[in-house]
Formats: structure tokens, C-alpha cells, sequence
């Protein structure tokens, strides 16, 4: 059973240019979240997906950035117009249920706005 | 709004010694608390989970214990190895019903040979 598998790992951009990044969750989890690491900071919460469904985004920034998680495929994060602040590592993590389980995380991308 | 601080932010011990990290958090309504390792560059490993109704899970030489109603937990390590160099993440599964996990800011690990 593959663990959560994220791509790219490193992903550079100029700035304006749009950031995709992929996530595909353990075998049998439908639950996604991603987080974000900012240089010297802790991680925080971005946005939570079901199958098909934006559960909770309180973490997202209001602009730019949208996710999705469809039927079939990754889960996807898109950063449009990437300005040098978006340079962090990304994390995605999946687990099976809301709650009472463990969450396990990807390897994270790292996106480097140039 | 639910809080989590670890402390120490750093710690340099050496080899061979037991030590223990602290994680504290503002909100005792929680669901779990998870321990990871995060090794420079790289993603979250989980070290332990702790449900809300346990007290303490162990593995290896690692023991984390839960202390709901004080909002505290602690990670012991016992026989420090230069391989346990890290930086030790606490985190929290909240009272709201989305299963995020809130983290601390870590503790950052240096294991002396």
C-alpha cells in the first residue's frame, strides 16, 4: 500500500505563472487536506475534500488559490498568478474518517517563486 | 480559537540521555493528538496518536502521554540517539467537525554523539 504520493516535489515558477500541485491520497482514504509551511513557520490548515466535495477552505486565501479532489484522479491545489509569498512547502495528508484516525502526510512540493 | 505551543523551541542534549517535549494546547475538547518527526527538507512522519479517551500510546522508546483536562502533552524519549535529530510536531484534531489537525510550532532536536 503506497503511502500519500505528492508531485512534483520541487516546482519553480515565475512569478504571474500558474502552480499545480498533485496529491494523491493512501489506497482506501477519501479524506484530503493540505497544509501549508511557510520559511520559519509552523503548518497550517488550508483546505479539507471529500470525493468531489470542498468541505472546509477557513484556511485557504480568498484569492488565487482553489482546490479540487474529483472522482477519479489526485487532488489538485492551483496557485494562479504565484507572487513570491506562495514560495513555501506544501503538504498533503489523507486518512480514512474525519476524526478519530490517524492522518498521514505526503512528502510535500515545494514551491519556489522566482 | 484552539492554540497549540511547544516548548522547548530547541533542545541540544547528548547521546544517551532521556528527554522529554512539551505540547500544550488552549482547548481540552479535542479528538486526538498526533506526534511527528519531520526530518529537514522532508515530509511528517507519525511517531504516536493519542485518542482523547487514552492517557498515553507508546512505541519503541517513544511514550507520549495526554492530559486532556490541563491541555498538555508530553513526548519522552529514552536513549537519545544522533538518529532521533529532528523537529518533533505536535497536533491537534479540534471540536470542529472537519477532522484538520491544528499544529504547534515544533521542537527542534539535536542529538550530540
Amino acid at each position: 500500500n503506497a503511502g500519500v504520493m505528492q508531485n512534483p516535489r520541487h516546482l519553480v515558477r515565475r512569478r504571474g505563472q500558474e502552480a499545480r500541485l498533485r496529491c494523491s491520497p493512501m489506497k482506501g482514504h477519501s479524506h484530503v487536506y493540505w497544509y501549508r509551511q511557510l520559511p520559519e513557520e509552523g503548518l497550517k490548515f488550508m483546505v479539507y475534500l471529500q470525493k468531489e466535495n470542498i468541505i472546509d477552505e477557513s484556511g485557504m486565501p480568498k484569492e488565487r488559490f482553489s482546490a479540487e479532489f474529483p472522482k477519479e484522479g489526485p487532488s489538485i491545489l492551483r496557485i494562479q498568478q504565484v507572487v513570491r509569498g506562495d514560495s513555501a512547502a506544501y503538504f498533503c495528508a489523507s486518512s480514512p474518517s474525519r476524526r478519530n484516525t490517524e492522518a498521514f502526510f505526503g512528502q510535500g512540493t515545494r514551491l519556489t517563486v522566482v | 480559537k484552539q492554540e497549540v505551543t511547544q516548548i522547548p523551541a530547541a533542545l541540544s542534549v547528548p547521546e544517551g540521555e532521556n528527554l522529554v517535549l512539551n505540547c500544550s494546547f488552549t482547548d481540552s475538547a479535542i479528538y486526538n493528538l498526533q506526534w511527528f518527526r519531520q526530518d529537514p527538507g522532508k515530509g511528517l512522519t507519525s511517531l504516536l496518536l493519542i485518542q482523547s479517551s487514552q492517557r498515553e500510546q507508546t512505541s519503541g522508546r517513544l511514550n507520549a502521554s495526554l492530559d486532556k483536562s490541563s491541555g498538555r502533552s508530553t513526548l519522552y524519549i529514552a536513549a537519545s540517539q544522533p538518529g532521533d535529530s529532528a523537529t518533533y510536531l505536535c497536533a491537534v484534531i479540534d471540536s470542529s467537525n472537519t477532522g484538520k489537525l491544528i499544529f504547534g510550532q515544533g521542537t527542534t532536536l539535536q542529538v550530540k554523539p
